[in-house]
């Protein structure tokens, strides 16, 4: 079954620090698609991400990093020197690989506080 | 601003009645998914449309039911509403590259 666990359920930091969220994933499929979402206190959901399963490349943006293992199915995501902009709410999401049929399977979150 | 629109922002009615949720997706995006996000169940994908024809199925409810007409425009129908289904629904969409672009959502509140 495909399941997403984000452990955290909150986080706190004081601005500037570095900071990782972890992001555990279950599937029996050997192709699909792993996503990052940022939800501020606003509530909208801001897409940050999106990794295939062929590319374990890391990716860096700005001061985010998602470093992806196979190996331990884990999509974890840095935020370095943390703002206090970076407050929210962050999910970890894996679907389907076709592009046109996807089932969505989201973690429960990981709230983040960066205190000044 | 995403470019995904829903309507209402919020909407607040009584048990037993039925809502109709709007969502009109990006420019070019076929795609259009929808979600409930409420305190104890996070957030849950509901069913996806793809052109006109469902897609994917996920935590929907048989109260439930959806519909992506040929404008691609979806709406989202809750029927026979209970406390439960307070909550806020996303709508989102993508084009085939699979990046999904969220709506601001619309909070239900079921008195």
């Amino acid at each position: 079954a495909q399941k997403v666990t984000q452990a955290q359920t909150e986080i706190s930091v004081v601005e500037k620090e570095d900071v990782t969220l972890d992001c555990v994933y279950e599937t029996r499929d050997t192709t699909y698609y792993l996503f990052w979402y940022k939800q501020p206190p606003s509530g909208e959901l801001v897409f940050l991400i999106r990794r295939n399963s062929f590319d374990e490349q890391n990716e860096i943006s700005g001061r985010y990093s998602w470093n992806f293992q196979k190996s331990t199915s884990s999509f974890n995501f840095t935020i370095t020197a943390s703002q206090v902009v970076d407050s929210a709410v962050y999910f970890c999401a894996l679907s389907d690989f076709s592009n046109t049929g996807n089932q969505f399977y989201f973690g429960t979150g990981t709230s983040l506080t960066v205190i000044p | 601003d995403s470019g995904v629109t829903q309507t209402p922002k919020h909407l607040i009615t009584a048990t037993g009645q039925r809502v109709t949720l709007r969502c009109s997706p990006r420019s070019g995006d076929l795609s259009v998914y929808w979600y409930q996000q409420s305190l104890d169940q996070g957030l849950q994908f509901l069913i996806q449309y793809y052109n006109g024809e469902e897609r994917a199925k996920g935590n929907i409810l048989e109260r439930f039911s959806a519909q992506q007409f040929p404008d691609l425009h979806s709406e989202l129908n809750l029927s026979s509403l209970e406390l439960g289904d307070s909550a806020l629904y996303f709508c989102a969409s993508s084009a085939d590259t699979g990046e999904q672009f969220f709506g601001p959502g619309t909070r239900l509140t079921v008195l």
